[in-house]
């Protein structure tokens, strides 16, 4: 059955820290790959995608990703924590065909300590 | 260009009562999507429209949600009855052709 997992439902890092969000997922091929944040009283705003390509991909808020196929992941990465980056996080996979439409995974939580 | 616009952003009704959802899509875009969130678990597909006809509703829970698209523009999703399990999070998306979906803030509905 196609799902995701995010092992961690809430994760505390101290600002300024690396963060790591995992998420694996299972599906019958390569699928795109997403990560959305949602912050408090906000919409789902996308952070990355992938699609095909070069497996590292960049995104928004210096935010990165790697897509590791023999492992199915798409961990999401972040050099040093901001206090705004205290959100909740989903790892979504899209489908290639018919109707596109995403699985995602129940979230992590990110809290961030000043 | 405006985005994916919904509203409410938040309704509170009683257990029983009727609520519609109203989404306004990207212009031009001719795919739309429902997704639902109840708390604290996985944000869920309910069904797909391309232009108006629903393409895909195999996510929607029971027959007490009624989605439509009139017109291949706004949609809306009526629920009626509304049951308590019914409380969490609406969002819907667009998307023009392939892959990236575009989301809305979401609706929070209450029921009580």
């Amino acid at each position: 059955a196609q799902s995701v997992t995010q092992p961690d439902i809430h994760i505390t890092v101290s600002e300024g820290a690396s963060l790591e969000l995992r998420c694996n997922y299972s599906y019958g091929a390569t699928p795109y790959l997403f990560w959305y944040v949602q912050s408090p009283g906000q919409g789902l705003q996308l952070l990355l995608k992938y699609f095909s390509g070069d497996t590292l991909v960049q995104g928004i808020k210096g935010f990165e990703a790697e897509f590791k196929r023999s492992q199915s992941s798409f961990n999401l990465r972040k050099p040093s924590v901001h206090w705004s980056d205290a959100a909740e996080y989903f790892c979504a996979v899209g489908a290639t065909s018919g109707t596109y439409k995403y699985i995602f995974g129940t979230g992590t939580r990110l809290k961030v300590l000043a | 260009e405006a985005g994916v616009t919904q509203f409410p952003s938040h309704s509170v009704i009683e257990k029983g009562q009727t609520v519609t959802l109203r989404c306004d899509p990207i212009s031009g875009h001719d795919n739309l999507y429902w997704y639902r969130r109840v708390m604290g678990k996985e944000i869920k597909f309910l069904l797909h429209f391309v232009k108006e006809s629903k393409q895909d509703e195999s996510g929607m829970p029971n027959n007490r949600f009624l989605a439509e698209r009139t017109g291949g523009t706004y949609s809306t999703l009526k629920v009626q009855p509304a049951e308590l399990e019914d409380s969490g999070v609406y969002f819907c998306a667009s998307s023009q052709v392939t892959g990236e979906l575009f989301f809305g803030e979401g609706s929070r509905l209450t029921v009580l």
